[in-house]
């Protein structure tokens, strides 16, 4: 079965720094896909950013910008020149294998400083 | 388009009460996923279906839960009799046939069951 796991319930930091956030998953399939989905204060979850595992390359959406590394079944997410708007939960996701489920992570919660 | 749509948007019930839990999926979409939100459990997947299908109802707390889609543009889930454990946020997302593990998801209904 899958897992996914992120080890920083909370994390702080300050307006225009950059911030990273971890995840790691565990999964015996060859073929899936990695998310991270936001949700602010209005619970609304938004899809942050996506990764095919079979793409080399990281993702990135403007600041947003992804650390893939398959063999260590990391996913880390790199928010740079933070804005309080970036102030949310942040979900880890694994979708893949037979299914179109995703699995989450249990989230961090980022507070952007001003 | 306007995303997915749920209604309502809060519930308040007493606790033995009948909940009906509504959902209208992106148009086009043809999977539709139930998930229930708590601090002590994070995200959980409910039920998905696809094409109108029951897929895995695994995620599915007790009998106590059902959840049916008449048709492609409308689910309901349905808590009957409601307990005061049942309180959470529920959300529905969607997916497309072309991106399946990709979902969209709506702006959850909070549920307290008083």
């Amino acid at each position: 079965a899958q897992t996914v796991t992120q080890s920083q319930p909370e994390m702080s930091v300050q307006e225009a720094e950059t911030v990273t956030l971890s995840c790691t998953y565990d999964t015996s399939e060859s073929n899936y896909y990695l998310f991270w989905y936001k949700q602010p204060p209005s619970r609304q979850m938004i899809l942050v950013i996506r990764q095919e595992a079979y793409k080399q390359q990281n993702a990135t959406e403007n600041r947003f910008s992804v650390n893939f590394q398959k063999a260590a079944k990391s996913f880390s997410l790199k928010i740079s020149d933070s804005q309080l708007g970036d102030t949310a939960m942040y979900f880890c996701a694994f979708g893949g294998g037979a299914t179109n489920k995703l699995i989450f992570g249990t989230g961090t919660l980022l507070a952007v400083q001003p | 388009d306007a995303g997915v749509i749920q209604s309502p948007r809060h519930e308040v019930t007493e606790m033995g009460q009948e909940v009906t839990l509504r959902c209208k999926p992106i148009s086009g979409h043809n999977s539709l996923f139930w998930y229930r939100q708590t601090m002590m459990r994070g995200l959980e997947l409910l039920i998905y279906f696809n094409n109108n299908v029951p897929i895995d109802d695994s995620g599915m707390p007790e009998d106590r839960f059902s959840a049916k889609m008449p048709n492609a543009s409308f689910s309901t889930l349905k808590i009957q009799p409601s307990e005061p454990r049942d309180s959470a946020v529920y959300f529905c997302a969607s997916s497309p046939r072309t991106r399946m593990d990709e979902q969209f998801f709506g702006p959850g209904t909070r549920l307290t069951v008083l």
